[in-house]
């Protein structure tokens, strides 16, 4: 049963333009939300987070919204550099518990 | 300062045949897990380690895969025999818990892809 979904296989941004990701999970019981990108043939990297207790968090060009009644999480990344070109999985997890992560985003950002 | 370091990245072996991953933390990580991610999928949790003892292994197949983390800083997971299913990448992560809450940020490995024939 898959608590996070990412329901957008790929996504193609112009360089310079911004890059939306989304992200939808079930679990109410989720208090901790991660980004993490990864290149090929790499492990994931840590990107940003966000607690429940938050509903925005940002980090130089990268910016996580929270929405809990929606359950709901998006990644913006302004302005989008043909670097960041990856794949962006979401995480969540359950204080003491393991994190869920959906199937993943391929971003594509194109000069 | 040094990552995650994990070892083989690649592997390919017959059915029926053993085969084990190493992982060496971040230094200072007491919390150490091990993940599969299958092709198109996002990474799943096999066994968590808090120190030398494993909190959380309800997804870990026990009849084939074993893992073990003596004196609380490397580990090691095992398959035998290893299936056709089994091949994945396989990722190691660490972090540091000071709760032990699991929402401590963790720190992935390159991972070891294993095919089996």
């Amino acid at each position: 049963d898959q608590q996070v979904k990412q329901n957008s296989p790929s996504l193609s941004v112009q360089e310079g333009r911004i890059s939306i990701l989304n992200c939808d999970y079930t679990n109410s019981m989720f208090d901790y939300f991660l980004w993490y990108k990864k290149y090929p043939a790499e492990g994931p990297t840590f990107l940003i987070s966000i607690s429940s207790i938050k509903d925005k968090n940002e980090d130089g060009r990268f910016t996580v919204f929270l929405n809990k009644s929606a359950k709901h999480l998006s990644l913006h990344i302004v302005p989008s550099q043909p670097g960041d070109s990856a794949v962006y999985f979401c995480a969540a997890a359950n204080s003491g518990y393991a994190l869920n992560f959906g199937k993943g985003t391929s971003l594509l950002v194109t000069p | 300062e040094a990552g995650v370091v994990q070892s083989p990245r690649y592997k390919i072996i017959e059915k029926k045949q053993p085969v084990a991953f190493w992982c060496n933390p971040i230094s200072g990580h007491n919390t150490l897990y091990w993940y599969r991610q299958n092709l198109g999928q996002g990474p799943e949790l096999l066994i968590r380690y808090e120190n030398e003892e494993a909190v959380d292994d309800s997804q870990l197949p026990k009849d084939r895969f074993s893992a073990e983390r003596l004196k609380g800083v490397d580990s090691t997971l095992k398959i035998q025999p290893a299936e056709l299913g089994d091949s994945a990448v396989y990722l190691c992560a660490s972090s540091f818990s000071v709760l032990a809450s699991g929402t401590d940020t963790q720190y992935f490995g390159p991972g070891t892809r294993l095919t089996v024939l």
